[in-house]
Formats: C-alpha cells, sequence, structure tokens
C-alpha cells in the first residue's frame, strides 16, 4: 500500500472549516483513500474514503486533486468534540484483505 | 445495529501468564482485525481472520494468535506475556464486499505488570 503524509499537528477555531491535508504521491491506480479519526482512548472511527471523486458524507467531504497525489478532509464547520488525531491511509480494494496501515496521522486541535 | 464489541475493557496481567481477547463483530461482517496500539510504536496490524482462515499477518512474534469462529467472532491470545505487551488492543470488522471502511471497537486494555 501506498504511503502518506501528514502535518503532525494543526489547529482549528470553533466552528470554522478544518482542512486537513495528506500527501499520497506513490498511490496506484486501484488504491482508494480512507481517512479514520482517533478520539483520545477510543477506537478509530471510519470517516469517509475516496478513489477519484470528491465525496461528501455527514461527517465530511474529501476532496482529491485530479492527479491523486494528494487529498484534503475537510470538516465544514469544526466543534471541540472534532479533537482527535486524524489518519489518512491508502489501500487497494479489500479483495486482498483489510488490513490498514496507519501513520502518525495529523493531531487536530479545535480551539474555542 | 450493534457495533463491535469487545471484552474485557481492560486488563491486568502478570508477566509470563497469557491472556486472551474477544471481539464480536457488526452483524454481517465476516472479516475481523486485530491491531495494537503503543504510545511508542502507534497502531500496528497484528492479523486479519475471514471465513476462520487467518488471511494477513503483521509483524510480530508467535506468541499473539488469533482464530475465528463460524459466526464470525474473533479471539486473540497472547502467551508468556512480556511488559511491552501492555497496550490498547483494537478489533476491527469489515463487510467483504467492495472497498468499505473498517469499525472498530473501543478496546482492550491490557497492563502487564
Amino acid at each position: 500500500d501506498a504511503k502518506t503524509t501528514q502535518p503532525t499537528s494543526m489547529d482549528c477555531a470553533e466552528g470554522r472549516a478544518a482542512n486537513l491535508p495528506c500527501n499520497h504521491s506513490t498511490i496506484s491506480g486501484n488504491e482508494y483513500v480512507y481517512w479514520y479519526r482517533q478520539i483520545h482512548s477510543q477506537g478509530p472511527q471510519y470517516i469517509i474514503h475516496g478513489l477519484k471523486n470528491n465525496e461528501t458524507n455527514e461527517m465530511a467531504s474529501l476532496i482529491i486533486t485530479e492527479d491523486r497525489k494528494s487529498s484534503t478532509l475537510i470538516l465544514p464547520h469544526a466543534t471541540l468534540r472534532d479533537t482527535a488525531v486524524y489518519y489518512c491511509i491508502v489501500r487497494g480494494d479489500n479483495n486482498a484483505g483489510n488490513m490498514l496501515t496507519f501513520g502518525g496521522g495529523t493531531r487536530l486541535m479545535v480551539k474555542p | 445495529k450493534a457495533g463491535v464489541t469487545q471484552t474485557p475493557r481492560y486488563l491486568i496481567k502478570t508477566r509470563g501468564q497469557q491472556v486472551t481477547l474477544s471481539c464480536s463483530p457488526i452483524s454481517g461482517h465476516r472479516s475481523v482485525s486485530w491491531y495494537q496500539q503503543t504510545p511508542g510504536q502507534g497502531l500496528q496490524f497484528l492479523f486479519e481472520y475471514f471465513s476462520e482462515t487467518q488471511r494477513n499477518k503483521g509483524n510480530f512474534p508467535g506468541r499473539f494468535s488469533g482464530r475465528q469462529f463460524s459466526n464470525s467472532r474473533s479471539e486473540m491470545n497472547v502467551s508468556t506475556l512480556e511488559l511491552g505487551d501492555s497496550a490498547l488492543y483494537l478489533c476491527a470488522s469489515s463487510s467483504v464486499t467492495g472497498p468499505v471502511g473498517a469499525f472498530f471497537g473501543q478496546g482492550t486494555r491490557l497492563t502487564v505488570v
């Protein structure tokens, strides 16, 4: 699976949009971009995933660049409860298994 | 739909003992994966089971083992516990149709003393 690079930490003001970037320059054509987050001492929570089109769900939006070498997770109106570590993961479809390789993630701090 | 259930939530064991952790996946999910999380190493993949067979395995010693039952419930076992095995052990369940996200349980916090 392709390696990802994320900033170690970011701050965001409550109520503003949080834009979390991820670089995955070695992504291959059949690999998807997944985002998870982990609130302190809880299990990771699946947020969203995409292949090449932008995706949106009730939690967030995922913007993938046209060359697919980077993506941005957008939390449109961040709240204090969005403070967490956000992980960007790239992997193929699940035919070969559901193994996830977690990097260090981005520690997002939402401030009042 | 009930989420992923892991038991017990907390466990304290002594060095040299063995431990068994349990995971009940989301109903209908046939893939169960296990992860270890420590402050130093972060989240690391242990193994994945699908249809009672180990499908993938991470880079952990043979003291770590697992199995899956016909109802998709899974257990992992750690034998001859070491202090370094103290960690949060997480279980994730996934559907096997299409590219989908994995859903994690709250984890079992194992402390080895």
